[in-house]
């Protein structure tokens, strides 16, 4: 089974600061790779994700992703982040063809 | 509709009671897919849905936990002789027929279940 591993399990930062959450996941073959974001009192939405390709992903809201196969790592990056983006964060990775496994998130808190 | 319904959105039960956690799809997703959220944990699978059948129900964790999925449509997660670690958020999310992973997800709100 999968294992994906995010490593910081709270993050505190100031407007304006730069943002990048690890994300390390366990399976060597092909994978499909996601991020997704919970606003406070929000259900779960899809921020990014990566098939194939360019292996730098941009999701909504000014947030990427880069893939690098060697290091089994698609670390989540935003250059300025703002109070708005006070969310919990999610890695998944897919499982078979259907199933996603996640990882135990992380809490980015952003102070005005 | 226009998103994934789940109902109750909180439910508070005792100890030893079963409960019945409803989630309704978005129209026209045939696949479904239920999660458990607990406090500080990542998202736990549970069950996934096809239609009506359920290839992979792996992730219940036992047999006091079921569930069912009629018309293509509504699903019923049935937890039986709830105990104080069912406590968590009943996740249920919804995608189209084999396209899972090209979108995605779709998820509900959650019922938050607290067994006292």
């Amino acid at each position: 089974a999968q294992s994906v591993s995010q490593h910081n399990h709270h993050v505190i930062l100031s407007e304006a600061a730069s943002l990048e959450l690890g994300c390390n996941y366990s399976y060597g073959g092909t994978v499909n790779l996601f991020w997704y974001v919970q606003y406070p009192g929000q259900h779960l939405q899809l921020l990014l994700k990566y098939f194939s390709g360019d292996p730098l992903v941009k999701g909504i809201k000014g947030f990427e992703a880069e893939f690098i196969k060697s290091k089994f790592s698609f670390n989540l990056r935003k250059p300025s982040v703002q109070w708005s983006d006070t969310a919990e964060y999610f890695c998944a990775v897919n499982e078979e063809d259907y199933k996603l496994s996640f990882g135990a998130g992380t809490t980015v808190t952003v102070r005005a | 509709g226009a998103g994934v319904s789940q109902s109750p959105s909180n439910k508070v039960t005792e100890k030893g009671k079963d409960v019945e956690l409803r989630c309704d799809p978005i129209s026209g997703h045939t696949a479904l897919y239920w999660y458990r959220q607990s406090l500080g944990q990542g998202l736990e699978f549970l069950i996934y849905f096809q239609g009506n059948s359920a290839p992979d129900k792996s992730g219940l964790p036992s047999d006091r936990f079921s569930a069912e999925r009629t018309g293509g449509s509504v699903s019923t997660l049935t937890i039986q002789r709830t105990q104080q670690e069912d406590s968590a958020v009943y996740l249920c999310a919804s995608s189209p027929a084999g396209q899972s992973l090209n979108y995605g997800y779709t998820f509900g709100s959650g019922t938050r279940l607290t067994v006292v």
